[in-house]
């Protein structure tokens, strides 16, 4: 199994439906982190959690809300999706060590029509 | 604003190739910089982490060197194989400072023949 698992792993939504994409971790991390690749664009970070009563806005947050439910579930809502959220959805842990590696989740593609 | 800038975005080799990828980043004050693999329908794996202070690391047929006065990181592949061909993403953690996000470069596409 997988030590960083995304749900799901493809989804396909219409303008303005509320999308909830799903993180959990085997991995015993305490920092979570949410990022979107868009062609030409690289990763960026959304939000990102140290641990459930820390969470915190990345570069690009808004449309956005995340819930750390707990220590190994972090979740990414699009209150109301838009097609420019139409990208792949990246979920990564670390352990806040001083290398401080991430390890990332397998990606969600995600269309908004 | 720090920028991590990859050349080329792709390449295309011949199994057996040694090959090198290049990062660059416009800010040299990085805590560490770290290298990626990216297959389709799988995310990223890390390959390499190079701290600041270190000039280079290396997994097995893999050599990642930095220098940080010049902004410049290489990804060394040795004898490429087919099971290579992946997009290799490098990325630099700008600081120590807890919550400091990781920034991407956008990455070059690698294919390797057989």
């Amino acid at each position: 199994d997988a030590d960083v698992t995304q749900t799901p792993r493809n989804r396909i939504t219409k303008t303005g439906k509320r999308i909830m994409l799903e993180c959990s971790q085997t991995k015993g991390h305490d920092r979570m982190y949410w990022y979107r690749q868009d062609p030409g664009l690289g990763l960026r970070l959304i939000y990102y959690s140290f641990d459930v009563k820390d969470i915190n806005k990345g570069e690009i947050s808004d449309g956005y809300s995340v819930s750390r439910q707990a220590q190994a579930k972090f979740s990414l809502s699009l209150e109301s999706a838009i097609p420019n959220q139409t990208a792949l959805y990246f979920c990564a842990t670390s352990d806040g060590t001083e290398a401080n590696i991430q390890y990332f989740g397998a990606g969600t593609r995600l269309s908004v029509l | 604003k720090q920028e991590v800038t990859q050349i080329p975005a792709a390449l295309s080799v011949p199994e057996g190739e040694n090959l090198v990828l290049n990062c660059s980043f416009t800010d040299s004050a990085i805590y560490n910089l770290q290298w990626f693999r990216q297959d389709p329908g799988k995310g990223l794996t890390s390959l390499l982490l190079i701290q600041s202070s270190q000039r280079e690391q290396t997994s097995g047929r893999l050599n990642a060197s930095l220098d940080k006065s010049s902004g410049r990181s290489t990804l060394y592949i040795a004898a490429s194989q087919p099971g290579d061909s992946a997009t290799y993403l490098c990325a630099v953690r700008p600081s120590s400072r807890a919550g400091t996000a990781l920034i991407f470069g956008k990455g070059t596409t690698l294919s390797v023949s057989s």
